[in-house]
């Protein structure tokens, strides 16, 4: 099975600075998904950004973004102009293309904003 | 759009009794539905995977007959936890693939259910 890892189990930023959370994956496929997914007390699962393995360019969404380096199997998510609403827990996770739907998470890394 | 909604949000049981929980998609059909189980400052743990119109495939070390899964049609699954005891206490979450609307290879995911077992 694919193992995700989270080497940062706790990080915090100021409010309006920019933090980068860390992700590694291990796999032998070549064709796979990856995912940020964000939990705030809620324990509400929200889908933050997603990456194509395929695609080069790295996947972007306002104030997120990911660098993607496929061949260090790197997934690490940048959130930029933080905000006290981005304290959560973020998971990263992975999904292969061809060998079913099923999810492979990392264990987490706990985001505290400090206004 | 790919809205998923459980209920309920929250149970309180006494041992020995069953409780149903119920993921329903709200803006797409679900060909694949997820169970999982997160205890407290944990990753999700996935418990089964259901398809539907087909018996659900569980994990190692999940008990089939203690967590009936049933998903009946296209956008609803049930987890029925039977027999409950107090070390079933957890939060379960599902979630689901879209066969259509929202990205078919993203899993979009209910709520959560916080169930005690007193």
């Amino acid at each position: 099975a694919q193992t995700v890892t989270q080497s940062q189990p706790e990080m915090s930023v100021q409010e309006a600075e920019t933090v980068t959370l860390s992700c590694t994956y291990d796999t032998s496929e070549s064709d796979y998904y990856l995912f940020w997914y964000k939990q705030p007390p809620s324990r509400q699962m929200i889908l933050v950004i997603r990456q194509e393995a395929y695609k080069q360019q790295n996947a972007t969404e306002n104030r997120f973004s990911v660098n993607f380096q496929k061949a260090a199997k790197s997934f690490s998510l940048k959130i930029s102009d933080s905000q006290l609403g981005d304290a959560a827990m973020y998971f990263c996770a992975y999904r292969s293309a061809k060998t079913g739907n099923q999810f492979y998470f990392g264990t987490g890394t706990s985001l505290t904003v400090i206004p | 759009g790919a809205v998923v909604s459980q209920h309920p949000s929250r149970v309180i049981c006494k041992s020995g009794t069953s409780v149903k929980i119920e993921c329903r998609s709200l803006d797409f059909q679900a060909t694949t539905m997820f169970w999982y189980r997160q205890f407290p400052k944990q990753s999700l743990m996935l418990m089964a995977t259901s398809n539907e119109g087909s018996k659900a495939t569980y994990e190692q070390g999940v008990e089939k007959d203690k967590f009936l899964i049933n998903h009946a049609s296209l956008t609803l699954s049930t987890l029925t936890v039977t027999s409950a005891h107090p070390e079933d206490s957890s939060f379960y979450i599902c979630s689901a693939n879209s066969a259509s609307g929202g990205w078919t290879d993203t899993q979009y995911f209910g709520p959560g259910t916080r169930l005690t077992v007193l």
